[in-house]
C-alpha cells in the first residue's frame, strides 16, 4: 500500500506570495495533521483535520489555513509568505481521530518550502 | 505546557559502539511516547513506541523503556551501524489530544 504522499516536493516562493501544499493520506486513514519543521529543529504542530473538520490548531498565525476533502486528502495554505516560513512541511495521517493511546501518526516525505 | 527534552547533539560513534540518546518529558496526564527517525532528505519514520509505564518499545535493534518515575524514554542500541546515521526525535502524544510534541532532535553519525 502507498504511504502518505505530498506534493510538490520542493517549492520556491517570494515574500508576500501565497502557497498551497497537498497531502494524500494512507488509504483508509481519516485524520490528517500538518507540521512545520524549521531547519535544525523538531516538527511543530500546525493543524489536525478529521472527517473534514478542524480538530486541533497549533500556535500559528491566521495566515496559515487548511482543509480536508471528502476523500480525506488535505491542503495547507499559507498567505503573505515571510522569510521565516521557509521550512519542511510534513503531513501525517492516522486511522482515526488520534485520540487513542495506540494510534500512530505516519508521516509523508514533506514539502520543502524556500521563501526568498 | 507539554515538552520533550533530548540530549544535545550531535553524537558521533564508531561502528559497533553502544548508543544512548537521552529523552525526558514534561506532560500532564499519561502520554504515549515515540521515537521517530529522519534520514537525510526524508520525512519521519516511526522507530518505536510505548504507551504505558514500564512498556519497552523495540525495533531494528533499538529499544526504549517508558519510565514514569523519571519521566524518561531513553533510546538505546547495543551495536550501531553506519546505516543508523540519521536524526532521532523523541515525541509524546497525550491520550486526550492528537498532536505530537517533539524534542529538538539528535543527529547521530556512525563512522566505519
Amino acid at each position: 500500500d502507498a504511504g502518505v504522499t505530498q506534493s510538490p516536493t520542493h517549492l520556491i516562493k517570494t515574500r508576500g506570495q501565497h502557497v498551497t501544499l497537498r497531502c494524500s493520506p494512507i488509504s483508509g486513514h481519516k485524520s490528517v495533521s500538518w507540521y512545520q519543521q524549521v531547519l535544525g529543529q523538531g516538527p511543530q504542530f500546525i493543524f489536525q483535520y478529521y472527517e473534514k473538520e478542524e480538530r486541533g490548531r497549533g500556535n500559528f498565525p491566521d495566515r496559515f489555513s487548511a482543509r480536508q476533502f471528502p476523500n480525506y486528502s488535505s491542503e495547507l495554505n499559507v498567505n503573505a509568505l515571510l522569510l521565516g516560513d521557509s521550512a519542511l512541511y510534513l503531513c501525517a495521517s492516522s486511522p482515526n481521530e488520534g485520540r487513542y493511546r495506540e494510534e500512530t501518526q505516519y508521516f509523508g516525505p514533506g514539502t520543502r518550502l524556500l521563501v526568498l | 505546557g507539554d515538552s520533550v527534552t533530548q540530549m544535545e547533539g550531535p553524537v558521533t560513534l564508531s561502528e559497533e559502539a553502544f548508543l544512548t540518546i537521552n529523552c525526558t518529558y514534561t506532560a500532564t496526564g499519561y502520554p504515549s511516547l515515540f521515537w521517530y527517525v529522519q534520514y537525510p532528505g526524508e520525512g519521519l519514520q516511526l522507530l518505536l513506541k510505548a504507551t504505558k509505564a514500564d512498556d519497552k518499545g523495540s525495533n531494528k535493534g533499538f529499544e526504549a523503556t517508558y519510565r514514569k518515575e523519571t519521566t524518561s524514554f531513553h533510546l538505546e542500541k547495543g551495536s550501531v551501524q553506519v546505516s543508523d546515521s540519521a536524526v532521532y526525535f523523541c515525541a509524546l502524544i497525550k491520550v486526550s489530544g492528537s498532536r505530537l510534541t517533539f524534542g529538538e532532535g539528535t543527529q547521530l553519525t556512525v563512522n566505519p
